[in-house]
């Protein structure tokens, strides 16, 4: 089974408007990758945080790690037809191998 | 410079048949995973090689399903028999480094396998 779970499956966004997609584990994660596939592609590495806490933000995706280390979030701020895809969050263990969620795809709406 | 690549990208087999699905990793890449992804799912870890040693085929859905990396770069997977279940995307990974150095994985396109 997955360890990390996403919510929500799917986002209808306008174009121009704010979301976020949200990950969560019932255990504690030592880390959080983000990763985008856009429709008929491959996953893209985004980020990877490790600190309690952590925050970062590249141009208009802000990325954050939970306190207790059981969530992290994406949120995408005036969104663009560009961010279409679905984005995985996935947890890495020490000899790299990735343990994804299922996804949250987006479609964005001109 | 080349990124990872993967061949065949599609791939019709008839239920039965063996399949080889092959992948190239970044020249220099220790480290090279396989992953399963089913339609709308996220990719499922099969296996797991450092230069050509398998360290973990834990993910291996059946004795059916095999893989090698001989010389320690090009790697093949192998299906024996195939049935439908196994048709999916079969992702290739790899990155530059062994254990917990460096964290970053750099997906090929994939192989798309349908099970007729």
């Amino acid at each position: 089974g997955q360890q990390v779970m996403q919510i929500p499956q799917y986002q209808h966004v306008q174009e121009g408007e704010d979301f976020t997609t949200y990950c969560n584990s019932s255990t504690t994660l030592s880390n959080i990758q983000w990763y985008k596939q856009r429709p008929g592609g491959h996953p893209v590495f985004l980020i990877q945080l490790v600190k309690s806490g952590e925050v970062k933000k590249q141009k208009r995706l802000t990325f954050q790690f939970g306190e207790a280390k059981k969530n992290s979030s994406l949120h995408i701020t005036a969104t663009q037809t560009t961010d279409v895809g679905t984005y995985f969050c996935a947890t890495r263990d020490s000899w790299g191998k990735l343990q994804f969620g299922a996804g949250t795809q987006v479609v964005v709406t001109p | 410079g080349a990124g990872v690549s993967q061949s065949p990208r599609y791939k019709v087999a008839k239920r039965g048949q063996d399949v080889a699905l092959r992948c190239d990793p970044i020249s220099g890449h220790v480290s090279l995973f396989w992953y399963q992804q089913a339609l709308g799912q996220g990719p499922e870890f099969l296996t797991y090689f450092q230069n050509e040693a398998q360290l973990d085929k834990s993910g291996l859905p059946s004795d059916r399903f095999f893989a090698e990396r001989p010389e320690g770069s090009v790697s093949t997977l192998k299906i024996q028999r195939t049935q439908q279940e196994d048709s999916a995307v079969y992702l290739c990974a790899s990155r530059p480094y062994a254990a917990d150095r460096g964290y970053e994985q750099y997906f090929g396109p994939g192989t798309r396998l349908t099970v007729t």
